[in-house]
């Protein structure tokens, strides 16, 4: 089947501008995660949904960032009054659960949101 | 708190010869995760290779091997009979047992050139 969808693959937006990023899972994934990637940076955790219960947000920058799950499935990611430090890719992925080693992250091609 | 160190922010191999890049990290815990993901152009993390930390036995897959010295937080990759296809960043993370995926702290990356 096909694996982590993201959308859109390039973003640009001008500052103060809210824009909205899309993850699309692999189809029975109970597990989606949302990471940024900063230019030379490894990837930052942003926030952890599982299944039905409450997302682990811990990871959020700011209040201007906030992100969904609607049905268990599709999520999306969603910043407010964009500034130009939240310039970056965003990384999607899933997993069929949360169990650590056991159950892999399955990446998406992220999306690279400018912010002018 | 964790910290996962890439002291090496590029390197260059020939193809066909063998390259090692290096990983260290700092956790309390007893028992954890590490891995190796590969970044290619394409912009999606793929995972290259786990260990679990209680395992003494190096993880190897194909032609990609670590090297994981517990004692002294090291945890590094070599890539045997290098390819083109290699070309990529390479993060080394960690995640403590128990945690969910949500937890994996990532290096600052190497970015790894082959030379046909």
């Amino acid at each position: 089947g096909a694996g982590v969808s993201q959308s859109p693959s390039n973003k640009v937006t001008e500052k103060g501008k809210d824009v909205e990023l899309r993850c699309d899972p692999i189809s029975g994934h109970t597990a989606l995660y949302w990471y940024r990637q900063s230019l030379g940076q490894g990837l930052e955790f942003l926030i952890y949904f599982q299944g039905n219960s409450a997302p682990d947000k811990s990871g959020l920058p700011s209040d201007r960032f906030s992100a969904e799950r609607t049905g268990g499935s599709v999520s999306t990611l969603t910043i407010q009054r964009t500034q130009q430090e939240d310039s970056a890719v965003y990384l999607c992925a899933s997993s069929f659960n949360s169990a650590g080693n056991n159950s892999p992250l399955h990446f998406g091609n992220g999306t690279r949101l400018t912010v002018t | 708190a964790q910290t996962v160190t890439q002291s090496q922010p590029e390197m260059s191999v020939q193809e066909a010869e063998t390259v090692t890049l290096s990983c260290t990290y700092d956790t309390s815990e007893s028992d954890y995760y590490l891995f190796w993901y590969k970044q290619p152009p394409s912009r999606q993390m793929i995972l290259v290779i786990r260990q679990e930390a209680y395992k003494q036995q190096n993880a190897t897959e194909n032609r990609f091997s670590v090297n994981f010295q517990k004692a002294a937080k090291s945890f590094s990759l070599k890539i045997s009979d290098s390819q083109l296809g290699d070309a990529a960043m390479y993060f080394c993370a960690s995640m403590n047992y128990g945690g969910s995926q949500g937890n994996l702290i990532f290096g600052k990356g190497t970015k790894l050139s082959v030379k046909p």
